[in-house]
């Protein structure tokens, strides 16, 4: 079942600015986590908030989490050519089994 | 340095095959995940396990089977039972079940039936 459904599904922005990518869900969760995927390549895990908290910065990535609402946002400022990428954001459920719940995931495109 | 392994990057399978995916960790991981990914999708879920021989199903683990004999080791056999097997899989891990971790993931294997 898709737990995290993310939008846009693409997004294309000139280089040096900001990308907002955003990812709703639809079960209480203990956290959640953004990805980045390369075309062809493995997932990597870029940050991860708890459901206990609101907002968490690392480097030019900025999260927000509205569980009130049941979603989050993922923000890349200052872009880059080297942002281009696949993002996906996944949940862990509380109280489910083990086991991350992915969405379709936004293809970002950076134009240079 | 520290990671996940997996082989090939290539697998071709004929019909009625089975064919095993290679996934190995040095991280000292407890737990560790095979998902699927068509193109344009998510990743979904197939078989994760938490400890050495002992593994459990995930969302579509029909027509795949796994072993973990070795904390290391998380094979994945794609059986001739799996109808549609051409996608991208990849594997990953993380410390423990269900803690605040990020998962490691591997460089993925695309099979494709031939």
């Amino acid at each position: 079942s898709q737990q995290g459904e993310e939008d846009p599904q693409a997004l294309s922005i000139q280089e040096g600015e900001n990308a907002t990518m955003n990812c709703s869900y639809k079960t209480s969760i203990n956290n959640l986590q953004w990805y980045r995927q390369n075309s062809g390549r493995g997932l990597v895990h870029l940050i991860l908030i708890r459901s206990n908290e609101r907002e968490k910065h690392s480097g030019r990535l900025r999260v927000t989490l509205d569980t009130s609402k049941k979603s989050s946002s993922l923000l890349i400022t200052a872009s880059r050519a080297a942002d281009t990428a696949s993002y996906f954001c996944a949940t862990d459920l509380a109280g489910g089994a083990d086991g991350l719940t992915f969405g379709k995931g936004t293809h970002l495109i950076i134009q240079p | 340095d520290g990671g996940i392994t997996q082989s090939p990057k290539y697998l071709f399978r004929k019909e009625g095959q089975n064919v095993t995916l290679s996934c190995e960790q040095n991280l000292n991981h407890d737990a560790m995940y095979w998902y699927r990914q068509d193109p344009g999708q998510g990743l979904r879920l197939i078989y994760y396990s938490q400890i050495v021989n002992d593994f459990q199903k995930g969302d579509i683990a029909e027509g795949y089977s796994v072993s973990r004999e070795k904390k290391e080791s998380f094979p994945l056999t794609v059986t001739s039972a799996q109808k549609n097997p051409t996608a991208f899989y990849l594997c990953a891990s993380t410390p423990r079940q269900k803690g605040n971790y990020g998962y490691t993931f591997g460089s993925g294997t695309r099979l494709t039936v031939v």
